[in-house]
């Protein structure tokens, strides 16, 4: 799986969007990119992935530029809850048993 | 919305111990997994289990661990003699098969070998 980039931690105010950039310049064509968070040592929670085109759904949007080596999640319109580790996964869809590799993720905190 | 569970929720042992971890995953996936996290690390992955054998384990998943699928809802993680160092939270995954490998974590069990 390719080797992820993230900013080791970023900071939000309440309300406004948050954008959380993730760097996979070594990312291959059939590699999808994956978000997920962590909430304080709950489980990771999926966010959302895509192949090359931008996704949408009820938690986030994902934006991931045309060359592909580069990825923005989007949180609308951030809470307190979302503050956690988001972690930026490339791998490759259809391996249903294979491994997700964790970085280090970036820590957002959501201000008031 | 169907989601993974474990038990328990937190489990306190003595080093040389065994311990088994349960995990019910989502119902209708056929994929399942364990993961671990020591206290301030990164979430790693230990075994991957398909069709009632390992699909792929790491490094980390030993001779001391063994997983099992005991019946049509659970699945285990056993430590046969625990070590301090497996002090940590383990995360149950399951994903469906069919393509999509979106795999969804359960809360976690918080071991601690004293």
């Amino acid at each position: 799986d390719a080797k992820t980039t993230q900013p080791t931690s970023m900071d939000c105010a309440e309300g406004r969007a948050a954008n959380l950039p993730c760097n996979h310049s070594t990312i291959s064509g059939n590699e999808y990119v994956y978000w997920y968070r962590q909430i304080h040592s709950q489980g990771p929670q999926y966010i959302i992935h895509g192949l090359k085109n931008n996704e949408t759904n009820e938690m986030a949007s994902l934006i991931i530029t045309e060359d592909r080596k580069s990825s923005t999640l989007i949180l609308p319109h951030a809470t307190l809850r979302d503050t956690a580790v988001y972690y930026c996964i490339v791998r490759v869809d259809g391996t249903s048993g294979s491994r997700l590799t964790f970085g280090e993720g970036t820590q957002l905190t959501v201000n008031p | 919305e169907p989601e993974v569970t474990q038990t328990p929720s937190h489990q306190v042992t003595q080093m040389g111990q065994e311990v088994i971890l349960r995990c019910v995953p989502i119902s209708n996936h056929l994929y399942f997994y364990w993961y671990r996290q020591i206290l301030g690390q990164k979430v790693e992955f230990l075994v991957s289990f398909y069709n009632n054998e390992i699909s792929e384990k790491s490094e980390i998943f030993d001779d001391q661990f063994s997983v099992e699928r005991p019946d049509g809802s659970n699945f285990t993680l056993k430590i046969r003699s625990t070590k301090l160092e497996d002090s940590a939270m383990y995360f149950c995954a399951s994903s469906e098969t069919s393509g999509r490998a979106t795999q969804y974590f359960g809360p976690g069990t918080r071991l601690l070998v004293l």
